[in-house]
């Protein structure tokens, strides 16, 4: 069974880091790209990053872009965002998701709640 | 960036109605597209892959169609687990980009 799930959320203040974990089990978690999708309270979804299956190639929203690193340890079978100067908009569910071989999302975790506020 | 409008953003709806959910690319995308159903609380479900086909697991009463810039989402009977926002997702380009979401409620 595939089973993707985050930490490491948690209350940070605005321009303080964090970092999140995905752990992956069920697949063979060197084979396949991964991304991380946020949610703002009562918003819609938003993507957030993307890293390749070797971790390679990465991609990064603007909103994050130059902030958040997206890693990973494929011999941990673990995905990773670092964040860095978080402003208060960043407070979201941050979602981790596996994508298929054409690259479209289809397992998700249960989601990491970050907050920022002083 | 290719853009995702999302339409209608809320709906209301009867047990047993069809309902049809739009997306538009701002630009052509094949059929790189995807349907999630999120319940409140819950991690997105994928729905449907390549703009019309039904995740294993899905019932038949969820279909997707379209390719290029228009697609739609047709429930074709709503049952009462089916209330919920339903999201459309481009995979076709980096950003990837979601449409804005739309709220299926009970009339």
């Amino acid at each position: 069974e595939v089973q993707v799930w985050e930490s490491g959320g948690g209350l940070v203040q605005p321009g303080g880091s964090l970092r999140l974990s995905c752990a992956a089990s069920g697949f063979r978690f060197s084979n396949y790209a991964m991304n991380w999708v946020r949610q703002a309270p009562g918003k819609g979804l938003e993507w957030v990053s993307g890293i390749s299956d070797s971790g390679g190639t990465t991609y990064y929203a603007d909103s994050v872009k130059g902030r958040f690193t997206i890693s990973r340890d494929n011999s941990k079978n673990t995905l990773y965002l670092q964040m860095k100067s978080l402003r208060a908009e960043d407070t979201a569910v941050y979602y981790c998701a596996k994508a298929d071989y054409n690259d479209l999302f289809d397992y998700w975790g249960q989601g990491t709640l970050v907050t920022v506020s002083p | 960036d290719i853009q995702m409008t999302q339409s209608p953003s809320s709906l209301s709806a009867s047990v047993g109605d069809r309902v049809t959910i739009t997306c538009r690319a701002s630009q052509g995308i094949r059929n790189d597209l995807g349907w999630y159903q999120q319940k409140p609380g819950k991690a997105p479900k994928r729905l449907i892959y390549a703009a019309s086909s039904l995740q294993s697991g899905v019932p038949s009463r969820f279909s997707g169609s379209g390719s290029g810039t228009e697609f739609t989402l047709t429930i074709s009977s709503l049952q009462p687990e089916d209330f919920a926002t339903y999201y459309c997702l481009q995979h076709y380009s980096n950003p990837r980009t979601f449409g804005q979401g739309t709220k299926v409620e009970i009339k």
